[in-house]
């Protein structure tokens, strides 16, 4: 059962665009939505988090909005930069459970 | 800090093979996770560990899949017998009581054939 919906499946940004990645979430019950980053070969790396008692988090070039009312969320990345390109994964917590979305693999063109 | 240790990176093997993936969590941290990520797909968890104890397990499939932490520490996960559908990246993350923040090894790459 897929409880974290991501899109895009993939997106090319050109250098200095934004990229936009959403995700929905099915259970009320996550209380903690972060994103995670991979380069191949790696594993994911956090990269920012966001609890549902507020709207919005920036952490440099990269925000997550966030709609409650909605059980949506996205990712924003400002100004993407080649060493952007890698697959970005949202995830929800509740307790103990972490469910992944599928991913989105992005791509900055120079 | 060093980061979560995983051997071996890579393993070949030919079905119903059995195979033994070893992982070492950033020191003090109580929680372990193992996840399967099949190609395209976000990572799935296992099995978590609290300590030396299992605290989910519920998407382990315990008829070829087990996991061990010993003494709280190192953990083994292990297939027998593979299946081609047991193709994937396995990762093994820590965090330092469960929950938020996990961070994660870079997987071993299982194939088999």
């Amino acid at each position: 059962q897929q409880q974290v919906k991501q899109s895009p499946q993939s997106l090319i940004v050109q250098k200095g665009g934004i990229s936009i990645i959403n995700c929905a979430y099915e259970n009320t019950a996550f209380d903690y939505f972060p994103w995670y980053q991979q380069f191949p070969g790696k594993g994911p790396a956090l990269l920012i988090a966001i609890r549902p008692d507020v709207s919005e988090k920036k952490e440099g070039r990269f925000t997550i909005s966030f709609n409650k009312s909605a059980k949506q969320f996205s990712l924003h990345i400002m100004d993407s930069q080649p060493g952007d390109s890698a697959t970005y994964f949202c995830a929800a917590l509740g307790g103990h459970d972490m469910r992944f979305g599928a991913g989105t693999r992005l791509t900055v063109k120079p | 800090e060093a980061g979560v240790a995983q051997s071996p990176r890579y393993k070949i093997i030919e079905k119903r093979q059995s195979v033994a993936f070893w992982c070492n969590p950033i020191s003090g941290h109580a929680t372990l996770y193992w996840y399967q990520q099949i190609l395209g797909q976000g990572p799935k968890l296992l099995i978590q560990f609290q300590n030396n104890g299992v605290v989910d397990d519920s998407q382990l499939p315990k008829d070829r899949f087990s996991a061990e932490r010993l003494k709280g520490v190192d953990s083994t996960l292990k297939i027998q017998p593979a299946k081609l559908e047991d193709s994937a990246v396995y990762l093994c993350a820590s965090s330092p009581s469960g929950g938020a923040e996990q961070f994660f090894g870079p997987g071993t790459r299982l194939t088999v054939l």
